[in-house]
């Protein structure tokens, strides 16, 4: 079946810093990728849609200058958190509709110390 | 933004029960999706309902989509220690690659 492999999965880094979340799809190609936050306890929050060759779709509250979206190929979207600070610790996940449905990536654990 | 509202929050079960949860909104969807997600990782798609009034079976899960569309509600029959994880409905309005909308969850724990 279709798989989105995401990377990497734990990342922990300095207040300021920036970090980068990768998605590819391995054996379709994506189109379209979801970007999701996920605080403890809490659901599955979209942040941004990215489609390749265009600007990413960012929902409302969301800043589309922190969180910047890359969609150059069919195969890999890459969010980068940026001038990370400790309230943007969280479970972030990527997703990539498909011919299945939708698949998800495994989700990254960004902590920022 | 939006939300599923999902009940209940959380369950303790004993083995074998069966369980039921449901998922609730103020809007009409024309897909329902139910996931599980295991700690730290991304959600597993369990059921997916197309059409309203529609009742879909899987292995020892049961999900039906609300006959106005803005409810569904998930079963699971005899439970046992591995359906442990939380469980969320997600609303699709149209198209394969619209985005989900996800409820708030439910956290089953099974007691052996």
């Amino acid at each position: 079946g279709a798989v989105v492999s995401q990377h990497p999965s734990r990342v922990i880094c300095k207040s300021g810093t920036s970090v980068k979340i990768e998605c590819r799809s391995l054996d379709f190609q994506a189109t379209t990728m979801f970007w999701y936050r996920q605080f403890p306890k809490q659901s599955l929050m979209l942040m941004a849609t990215s489609n390749e060759g265009s600007k990413a779709t960012y929902e409302q509250g969301v800043e589309k200058d922190k969180f910047l979206i890359n969609h150059a190929s069919l195969t890999l979207s890459t969010l980068t958190v940026t001038s990370a600070h400790p309230e943007d610790s969280s479970f972030y996940i990527c997703s990539a509709p498909n011919r299945g449905g939708y698949t998800f990536g495994s989700g990254t654990r960004l902590t920022v110390v | 933004g939006q939300q599923l509202n999902q009940s209940p929050q959380s369950m303790f079960i004993q083995e074998g029960e069966d369980v039921s949860m449901n998922c609730t909104s103020s809007s009409i969807f024309n897909t329902w999706l139910w996931y599980k997600q295991e700690p730290g990782e991304g959600p597993v798609l369990l059921i997916a309902l197309y059409k309203a009034g529609e009742l879909t079976s899987n292995g020892r899960l049961t999900a039906q989509f609300g006959i106005t569309r803005k409810d569904s509600f998930l079963n699971i029959s005899a439970s046992i220690p591995s359906d442990v994880g939380i469980y969320f409905c997600a609303g699709q309005l149209s198209g394969t690659a619209s985005k989900l909308t996800f409820g708030t969850g439910t956290r089953l724990q099974v007691m052996l």
